[in-house]
């Protein structure tokens, strides 16, 4: 099983602020990385699919980049809605598996 | 509009069975490959099920591998989870969530399922 290791786990930061969050992979999902983003009591949504491509109607303001077992997601300038757990996900071999999560929470 | 209801929740006792189902609207259900992705209270995401289109494709977690099974009906837009022998580990909501290109394009709004006696 692929094993993705997601860091920091909470992310402190202010609106406007540059936020870098980190997706390790176990073994190499080649470019198929994916970042959910998930507000209490909500679904998850996606934001990003393989590595870099943004979901419809998400912002440009999400940017992924990454390849082999070193991924990482990039929101430019923090908006109040953008505070939220991040999840990564690979679907490059089954059990297609998830992060742990990242906590992003307003400073 | 893309929807996705998941119903068949509750409570169940431990060793209990439950069918979840998740109704499909808003686009062309039978060209989709389907996933089950479960979520216990405070933790992470799972993928527990796939199912591809034509349901030829059939994937399961080692957690639930013998003991749940997956299968959808295209004639009626909808996808099901029957789970069996359930434990307080597969307390959960669990969602059903549609594959779009290369991640899970869009989610139910989950039903939760509670093992307890």
């Amino acid at each position: 099983e692929i094993v993705l290791t997601q860091s920091p786990a909470t992310l402190s930061l202010s609106p406007g602020e540059r936020a870098t969050l980190s997706c390790r992979a176990s073994q190499s999902v080649t470019s198929y990385l994916a970042w959910y983003q998930q507000k209490p009591g909500q679904a998850p949504r996606l934001l990003i699919y393989d590595t870099s491509d943004r979901a419809t109607g998400i912002p440009a303001r999400f940017t992924g980049r990454g390849s082999g077992t070193d991924f990482t997601l990039t929101i430019s300038s923090l908006e109040p809605e953008d505070f939220a757990v991040y999840y990564c996900h690979q679907r490059s071999t089954w059990p297609y598996t998830f992060g742990q999560g990242t906590k992003l929470e307003i400073k | 509009e893309v929807q996705l209801k998941e119903s068949g929740g509750g409570l169940v006792q431990p060793g209990g069975s439950l069918r979840l189902s998740c109704v499909a609207s808003g686009f062309t259900f039978s060209a989709y490959s389907m996933n089950w992705v479960r979520q216990a209270p405070g933790q992470g995401l799972e993928l527990i099920s796939y199912i591809s289109s034509s349901s030829g494709t059939i994937y399961y977690a080692e957690s639930v591998r013998g003991r749940f099974t997956i299968s959808r009906d295209n004639a009626k837009n909808s996808l099901y989870l029957h789970t069996d022998r359930l434990r307080g580990e597969d307390t959960a909501v669990y969602y059903c969530a549609r594959s779009v290109l290369g991640g899970l394009a869009d989610w139910g709004q989950g039903t939760l399922v509670t093992v307890s006696s």
